[in-house]
Order: C-alpha cells, then structure tokens, then sequence
C-alpha cells in the first residue's frame, strides 16, 4: 500500500465549477500535512498547509480527518489558472508525497 | 534571489557516464533534502541533510548514487554509471528545521535524461 494516496483524475471541470480532491495516508503518526501544486514541467509550490481544524485560503479550503487519516482540497469557483497538478504531502521528519490528481478547467 | 539554486537546469548524458547535480538552499535553511520525480509519479524522496549529517536515505538510493553537503550549505548528488532508468527530474529543496509546519521550498529541478 502507498504511504499516500490519490485519485490521480483527470478531472475536467468546466470554469467556476467546483471541486474536490481526497487523499488517504497510511502512516498514522504523519504530523504535517499539506496540498502542494505543481505545474507542467515545473517544481511544486505550497499551496497550503493542513489542520484539523480546516482552513480556508480564498477560494481554496483544505481539511484533515486523523481518525480517517483523510485529508481533502476544495476549489470554488474555479479558473483557468487553476489547472495544475495537485499533490498531496504528509510528514513527520520528512514529506511524502502523492502521486498528484491532474486538474483541468475547460472554458 | 533567495529561492533555492540547482544546477544544472538540463543534463543529458551517455549511458555509462557520471553525473553531479548541486543544489544551494536558502541560506538559513538547515536542512536539505533531494527528491527525484518521473512523468505521472510525484515527488519520491531520496535523502536529506540536516546541516552536514545526512540523516536519512531512501531505498531508491542505489549505491550507485552518494550525496554530500560538506559544509552544511550546498549539496552535490552524484550518480556514477548512469542508467536509462535513472531518466528522472532530480528537486531539491529545504527548510528550517523548526520551519516543518511550513513546507519545503523546491528549487527549479535538473532533469537528467541518460541516452
């Protein structure tokens, strides 16, 4: 079993729609987690960090479910620049990473 | 810039051949780490410094790959011997070690293509 797992998609999503990622991690003494984006041929970038609490960054809100070992990324309102590859990260003294779910938003 | 610094951007290479990456973090970052990706697949970890001691490696690691940062500040990967599988792009990246909670910081990659 992958420490960490994603639908890789695609998903193709009209503009302004919105969306949703899932990912499942193994390793239940992860304490970082994160959803970083990556585009084409680029290295990732932070998106944003992960809490239990959930949190919110403009259009973009993430959450984390331990007892699940759960973590989700929603886009509303979707744009064209948006379209990316959005990887999920989980971590102790290092971070793994996930294979990444290939967004597409179509006009 | 105080972004982290690879370089080579591209490396193409014979079979057989050596091949040195370096990498130069963000100057107060103590550790350092060096990732490798393949089309489709994310980040996979390979190893990771913390100043000078190299704290971790990965499996991946084949001792056909060695990893130094002699000084704690910038970090050479070298591969001897390359092999067609080795194809990869080759991240970097670091953090403060009480930083964690923040992420890493990825420098722009060297993608290694073996012919």
């Amino acid at each position: 079993r992958k420490e960490v797992e994603q639908d890789p998609g695609p998903f193709n999503v009209p503009e302004g729609a919105t969306v949703a990622f899932n990912c499942t991690y193994s390793n239940s003494a992860s304490q970082s987690f994160f959803w970083y984006r990556q585009d084409c041929r680029k290295e990732p970038k932070l998106l944003m960090s992960v809490y239990s609490s959930g949190n919110e960054d403009g259009r973009f809100t993430a959450q984390l479910n331990r007892a699940s070992q759960y973590i989700s990324l929603l886009i509303r309102d979707s744009k064209l620049s948006d379209s990316a590859t959005y990887l999920c990260v989980v971590g102790r003294e290092k971070l793994t990473f996930g294979t990444g779910t290939r967004l597409t938003i179509i006009p | 810039d105080t972004g982290v610094s690879q370089d080579p951007r591209h490396k193409i290479t014979k079979r057989g051949q050596n091949v040195t990456f370096r990498c130069d973090p963000i100057s107060e970052h103590n550790r350092l780490y060096w990732y490798r990706q393949t089309l489709g697949q994310g980040p996979e970890f390979l190893t990771y410094f913390q100043n000078e001691a190299q704290l971790e490696k990965s499996r991946l690691l084949s001792d056909r790959f060695s990893a130094e940062r002699p000084k704690g500040s910038f970090s050479t990967l070298e591969i001897q011997r390359t092999e067609q599988g080795d194809s990869a792009m080759y991240l970097c990246a670091s953090s403060a070690r009480d930083s964690f909670n923040y992420g890493y910081t990825f420098g722009s990659g060297t993608r290694l293509t073996v012919v």
